[in-house]
């Protein structure tokens, strides 16, 4: 089953604007991913950030992650129109598969 | 980032036919991968968890005789349709798990069942 919620569903912002993205889950993890989907394309492994660890940076990129509210947050800088996607974390949660969320869909407007 | 294949990328069967999907770790040795299922405009549904050389442990719901899965080596699992029909079509998405516990998605396959 999907236990990972993101929100917003949807987002809609300027070239160069911020975009911020969370997650919650409900059950302890061993770490938490975020992938990007280009429409109709597979998943583009972001940053995988591990239940001890409380921030990660990549590029453009900063993900949070607050164990104790079961939640991640992942920033995109200086947004740009190629990071319009669907954006999904994932949770690790043993058993070795992943959760997914339902996903964001980011719109970047020129 | 290590590099996960998929094929075919698209394929339109008759129903009734089966259809076979590969999976291959182009890069690196992994011992599970994992197949997934989305609808369009909906989040990724895993189905099966596959490892070398033991049997798929399958998701609640999965028709474990419908989709058949084989992984043959470190490299190449297969997920098998049979006898597939319309309501079989979707989006198939394969994964690998890495030896960081990352894991790396394939470009996916389009099926379409007429």
């Amino acid at each position: 089953s999907q236990q990972g919620e993101e929100d917003p569903q949807a987002l809609s912002i300027q070239e160069g604007e911020n975009a911020t993205m969370n997650c919650s889950y409900k059950t302890s993890i061993n770490n938490l991913q975020w992938y990007r989907q280009n429409s109709g394309r597979g998943l583009v492994h972001l940053i995988l950030i591990r239940s001890n660890e409380r921030e990660k940076h990549s590029g453009r990129l900063r993900v949070t992650l607050d164990t104790s509210k079961k939640s991640s947050s992942l920033l995109i800088t200086a947004s740009r129109a190629a990071d319009t996607a669907s954006y999904f974390c994932a949770t690790d949660q043993g058993a070795q598969k992943l959760v997914f969320g339902q996903g964001t869909r980011l719109t970047i407007n020129p | 980032g290590a590099v996960v294949s998929q094929h075919p990328s698209w394929v339109i069967c008759k129903s009734g036919t089966s259809v076979k999907i590969e999976c291959r770790s182009l890069d690196f040795q992994a011992t599970t991968m994992f197949w997934y299922r989305q609808f369009p405009k909906q989040s990724l549904m895993l189905m099966a968890t596959s490892n070398e050389g033991s049997k798929a442990t399958y998701e609640q719901g999965v028709e474990k005789d419908k989709f058949l899965i084989n992984h043959a080596s470190l490299t190449l699992s297969t997920l098998t349709v049979t006898s597939a029909h319309p309501e079989d079509s979707s989006f198939y998405i394969c994964s690998a798990k890495s030896r960081t516990d990352t894991q790396y998605f394939g470009p996916g396959t389009r099926l379409t069942v007429l």
